[in-house]
């Protein structure tokens, strides 16, 4: 079953802050997030797993849940650069697949 | 340049027209896989090669084939494509199953008529 992801879509002006959530029904190894922009590929940005480390972006931040099985992706004082779909991915296990989210895009606006 | 390279980039085709999408990489990687992208349902895995001759079904897998006869090559055939299958659609690769990254292709939109 696929993690969900909230909010679907949000607007924000450049500078402003967001936040996306990745929901999963089952225990994780690691939640993986990337995004992607209009009429290209899905581009990695970080991955934290299980015990803390997390490993990507220099000016995302996202935090993991482990009891809930949950992560966030933090984007604070938005740029217009920020403007994409952005997608979770988790694992249940080292090796076992990746399962993408539902996504959520986000536009920023002057 | 690395890179995950398919083709075409577009394609429209009709209903029982066998079809083959490309997908190469130059990476010497382990891992590929196809996905398929539909608004509000995210990046849903079609097929996954773990290595050479090695492929197995995603969560999407109907209605599609793939094969792995050389490590960089890893082509989604449609055999008799039908109208719920317009989506776009994404190769991906890594050095193995468990890669902490997958480098994506450009995509290809499919639209069966």
């Amino acid at each position: 079953q696929q993690p969900v992801q909230s909010p679907q879509a949000v607007i924000l002006r450049e500078g402003e802050d967001a936040v996306i959530n990745c929901s999963s029904s089952k225990a994780l190894y690691s939640v993986h997030w990337y995004r992607q922009k209009h009429g290209e590929a899905p581009v990695f940005l970080m991955i934290l797993l299980k015990g803390g480390e997390q490993k990507g972006h220099e000016k995302i931040s996202a935090s993991f849940n482990e009891k809930k099985q949950q992560s966030s992706l933090y984007l604070t004082a938005s740029q217009l650069s920020y403007s994409g779909t952005y997608f979770c991915g988790t694992r249940t296990g080292t090796a076992s697949k990746l399962t993408f989210g539902t996504g959520t895009r986000l536009q920023v606006t002057l | 340049e690395a890179q995950v390279t398919q083709n075409p980039r577009y394609l429209i085709t009709v209903t029982g027209k066998k079809l083959t999408v490309t997908c190469s990489q130059n990476m010497n990687h382990e891992y590929m896989s196809w996905y398929r992208q539909d608004p509000g349902l995210g990046l849903r895995q079609i097929y996954y090669s773990m290595n050479v001759e090695v492929t197995d079904k995603g969560d999407v897998p109907e209605g599609y084939k793939v094969s792995r006869k050389e490590k960089r090559n890893f082509p989604l055939i449609l055999e008799s494509p039908s109208p719920n299958q317009t989506s776009l659609y994404f190769c991906a690769s890594s050095p193995w199953q468990g890669s902490e990254k997958l480098f994506f292709g450009s995509g290809t939109q499919l639209s069966v008529l």
